[in-house]
């Protein structure tokens, strides 16, 4: 059975500090998302990750992909109030006819960043 | 990116009742995806709808209790059949784009007393 494990699960910051969020996955992929959902809100793709070794930056926040170790990083740079949210990471199994095929979802980091 | 829209976007449903949820592309996709997000958790996949063959359920869910329609390549229906209160949560549908990414449509929140 795949497993997704994000840690931390909550995670209080002060703004203009760093930190990352881990995700680990335990059978083989090489599609690993990021999501960002708001209280009361859908879910906001925020990162791809195809292929080992992707890293990819948008604002604060940079995402990289270790398909050797099952392991993604999701780094926020400098947080401000306004990245406070739940981030889920997912993770892309049976790729058939095409298909990305299903997600899997880690459990969430609740991100809570104080002034 | 892709437009999804979700009928209705919550509900209020009394046990034993049925609740058919609508989800609305923008345009045309292949698969698309029905979740469910139970109150403080993270999304389980309930099951995936293929346009013109039946749908393909998770481990733990059943069509009987969650029929699934996909008669065309924009829209899709999930039926919440006999429900009960555990049956409360979020209902979103997603669809992917090939090399971009799965969308997910604003959900429907279903409470049942």
């Amino acid at each position: 059975e795949l497993k997704v494990e994000q840690n931390p699960l909550f995670l209080s910051m002060q703004e203009g500090k760093n930190y990352t969020i881990y995700c680990n996955y335990s059978t083989t992929s090489d599609r690993l998302y990021w999501y960002r959902q708001d209280p009361g809100k859908s879910l906001e793709s925020l990162f791809v990750l195809l292929s080992n070794g992707a890293v990819k930056q948008e604002g604060r926040l940079m995402a990289s992909l270790d398909t050797k170790a099952r392991l993604s990083t999701l780094h926020i740079t400098a947080a401000v109030h306004d990245l406070s949210a739940t981030y889920f990471c997912a993770v892309g199994i049976g790729f058939y006819g095409g298909s990305q095929g299903n997600l899997i979802f880690g459990k969430g980091t609740k991100l809570s960043v104080k002034p | 990116s892709a437009v999804i829209s979700q009928k209705p976007s919550r509900d209020i449903c009394q046990r034993g009742t049925s609740l058919t949820i609508q989800c609305q592309v923008d345009s045309q996709v292949t698969m698309m995806f029905w979740y469910r997000q139970q109150p403080g958790q993270s999304l389980t996949l309930i099951a995936t709808a293929n346009q013109g063959s039946e749908a393909t359920y998770e481990s733990g869910f059943v069509i009987d209790k969650f029929p699934i329609s996909r008669p065309n390549l924009t829209f899709s229906t999930l039926t919440v059949s006999n429900m009960s209160p555990e049956d409360s949560s979020i209902y979103l549908c997603s669809v992917e784009r090939v090399a971009e990414t799965q969308y997910f449509g604003p959900g429907t929140r279903l409470l049942v007393l």
